[in-house]
């Protein structure tokens, strides 16, 4: 399978801090990219999805100000946090489409990011 | 509405055994559908992904199938082993290329 990768995959801040996510694509060329925020015990939440050079587009209650995301190549898109709270204290998992028949979705190994 | 719908919602089993997990889905117009497997603290792996032409697919220990017109899928895993343990999600395309749809995973713990 295809692989992606994400970095950091743990990182702590303080409130107000910004941080960024990068997310890449290993072996094959992304045009799209999906960002997720996963809780506890919970399923994946879509929050946006990152089209290589053009804006983002942000699910029905997601910050685009709060979460910036650039998608700058075909194969990196990262995301960033503005001036964290502990509220977004949360896992952060990235996918990349890999164009075929099925348009799979590959995901990155996740980050988890804890604000204090 | 669009949904995936999974069950059971948690399960335990002894290592060897095996179990069927089940997906439902009312998504509509159907592209795909896709077991992934995460473990705690990592993103998901794929198991498999099926159009709705396809019945069955396998992938090692793990088969899954298929009912389009039931909208139902299963996930049988054989020879359970301790590696096993994860939630494993069942996820449903809409039209190639749009939004997954997840399920909310069913939560596989094997003991010894």
């Amino acid at each position: 399978g295809a692989v992606v990768s994400q970095h950091p995959s743990r990182v702590i801040c303080k409130s107000g801090t910004s941080v960024k996510i990068e997310c890449r694509s290993l072996d094959f060329q992304a045009t799209t990219m999906f960002w997720y925020r996963q809780f506890p015990k919970k399923s994946l939440m879509l929050m946006a999805t990152s089209n290589e050079g053009s804006k983002a587009t942000y699910e029905q209650g997601v910050e685009k100000d709060k979460f910036l995301i650039n998608h700058a190549s075909l194969t990196l898109s990262t995301l960033t946090v503005t001036s964290a709270h502990p509220e977004d204290s949360s896992f952060y998992i990235c996918s990349a489409r890999r164009d075929s028949s099925y348009n799979e979705q590959f995901f990155g190994p996740g980050t988890r990011l804890t604000v204090l | 509405k669009n949904q995936v719908e999974q069950s059971p919602q948690s399960l335990i089993i002894l290592e060897g055994k095996n179990c069927t997990l089940q997906c439902n889905y009312t998504v509509s117009p159907f592209s795909n559908l896709r077991w992934y497997k995460q473990d705690t603290g990592r993103g998901p792996v794929s198991l498999t992904i099926m159009t709705f032409s396809e019945n069955t697919k396998s992938n090692g220990r793990y088969t899954a199938t298929l009912d389009a017109d039931t909208k139902q899928s299963s996930l049988h895993i054989t020879a359970s082993q301790l590696s096993d343990s994860a939630s494993y999600i069942c996820v449903v395309s809409a039209t190639a290329g749009t939004a997954l749809i997840f399920g909310k995973g069913t939560t596989l713990s094997v003991s010894s």
